[in-house]
């Protein structure tokens, strides 16, 4: 059981909008602790894809947005492609555990 | 260009110990807070502990709490997890991440190293 809780998939089809959703509580989003996102392609480490909620680091497409409202942060991404096809995860700090917490992860097909 | 590589993994007996390094190169290494991080096979990510930029502060997830220990050498840009005790549900790749500003903004990732506890 995650602290932060992603749904398990998400699907669209190609140049269709996703969302993905990761709610926390008061001792993490809500306690406004930054929360970042990462994709994770098959068989490779984690990249940072979102960081405090809303920003893009140098490089990432700006197909992908964040936002983040009271205790939930969500994932949008616009114009799906085929190499969008990976594992997403939200993360943030949890001032109750004293580190930083992941959601569960969702998998994103693209159809 | 900023690299975390991991070394040390393998297969470990239950009960036993593996040390795990992360060599950092492309950054000023001693200018960063350093974490661990584990994805099980098949599963999601898990903070496993983390390491202020000067070692002077550490934290562990509950569950290696007591059986993990983290460490930096500084002069040669490198990171260590001793791990003690080893468990079943151990095993997963474990990826050492800089965190960016103490936001938990974790921007660089190693490939990870494959830690397997079977008899």
């Amino acid at each position: 059981q995650s602290v932060l809780t992603q749904p398990p998939s998400v699907s669209g089809a190609p140049g269709q909008r996703v969302t993905i959703s990761c709610t926390g509580s008061s001792s993490n989003i809500g306690a406004d602790y930054d929360v970042h996102w990462y994709q994770q392609l098959p068989g490779t480490a984690p990249k940072l894809l979102i960081y405090a909620a809303s920003n893009r680091p140098s490089g990432v497409p700006d197909r992908f947005s964040g936002s983040k409202s009271g205790t939930s942060a969500s994932l949008a991404i616009t114009g799906l492609q085929a190499e969008d096809e990976a594992d997403y995860y939200c993360q943030s700090y949890d001032t109750s555990l004293s580190g930083s917490v992941f959601g569960g992860g969702t998998k994103l097909t693209v159809l | 260009e900023v690299q975390l590589v991991e070394s040390g993994g393998g297969l470990v007996q239950p009960g036993g110990s593996l040390t795990l390094s992360c060599a950092a190169s492309g950054f000023t290494f001693s200018s960063y807070e350093m974490n661990w991080v584990r994805q099980a096979p098949g599963k999601g990510l898990e903070w496993v502990s983390y390491m202020s930029s000067s070692g002077s502060t550490i934290y562990y997830a509950d569950s290696v709490k007591g059986r993990f220990s983290m460490s930096r050498d500084n002069a040669k840009s490198s990171l260590h997890l001793q791990m003690n005790s080893l468990r079943a549900e151990d095993t997963a790749v474990y990826y050492c991440a800089r965190d960016y500003d103490s936001s938990g903004r974790f921007d660089y990732w190693g490939q990870g190293t494959l830690v397997t506890v079977s008899s």
